[in-house]
């Protein structure tokens, strides 16, 4: 079935540094990527989202790239602080439009003040 | 507004029993999807539901089920569990259109214990 690959899955970066983490769909119809944050006991957040037809968005420190031709997209956080310390999950749209989202199994991120 | 409700927050059942989660979506928001969280297993779909019908399903056995009602809340029951199902069990609303994915909002999750 359509499956998202997510790496690393954990990541240990000092304050201060950038962090990259990468997803891969195998699914040509996802147009929809959302990227989530789920600290410990609490439930996911959205951090931010790409559409198909853009190639990069950012947010602040955080910007999200995608490469439709290779079915690649990834995280990028700049500037990292112990705050960003989570664990983070990528996902994509299946079957199109409708609302059906599979999740990458996520990314374990300490951030070493 | 008030965001994704899930009830019970904790729940313990024995082998073999059944079980009925409820969620609560944001006002609104018609589509209403699950999720099955493990250690490990990130986050796996269960099903997508979109104006009391089932739009989507994942590759769960028949004993999962859910159902969603016109007020939009939704309820997904296991039968005969297994100790397997132990899990956080997480439901996402959205405004989710027939053309275009919106922002999905999770609720706290119900934490399933099965002994």
């Amino acid at each position: 079935g359509e499956n998202v690959e997510q790496h690393p899955s954990t990541l240990s970066v000092q304050e201060g540094d950038s962090a990259v983490i990468k997803c891969t769909y195998s699914d040509s119809a996802s147009n929809y990527f959302p990227w989530y944050k789920q600290e410990l006991g609490k439930r996911p957040q959205l951090i931010i989202d790409i559409r198909s037809n853009v190639g990069e968005k950012k947010d602040q420190r955080i910007a999200v790239t995608l490469n439709k031709t290779a079915k690649h997209f990834s995280l990028h956080i700049t500037e990292t602080q112990p705050e960003d310390s989570a664990v983070y999950f990528c996902a994509a749209s299946m079957g199109g439009s409708q609302g059906n989202l599979i999740f990458g199994k996520g990314t374990k991120l300490s951030v070493k003040p | 507004k008030a965001g994704v409700t899930q009830t019970p927050r904790y729940l313990i059942k024995t082998r073999g029993q059944q079980v009925t989660l409820s969620c609560s979506p944001i006002s609104g928001h018609r589509s209403v999807s699950w999720y099955q969280q493990t250690p490990g297993q990130g986050l796996q779909f269960l099903f997508e539901y979109f104006s009391e019908t089932q739009r989507n399903k994942g590759n769960f056995p028949g004993r999962f089920s859910g159902r969603q009602f016109s007020n939009s809340r939704s309820e997904m029951n296991v039968s005969t569990l297994e100790l397997g199902d132990s899990a956080l069990y997480l439901c996402a609303s959205s405004l989710n259109t027939a053309s275009r994915n919106t922002e999905a909002f999770f609720g706290q999750g119900t934490r399933l214990t099965v002994v």
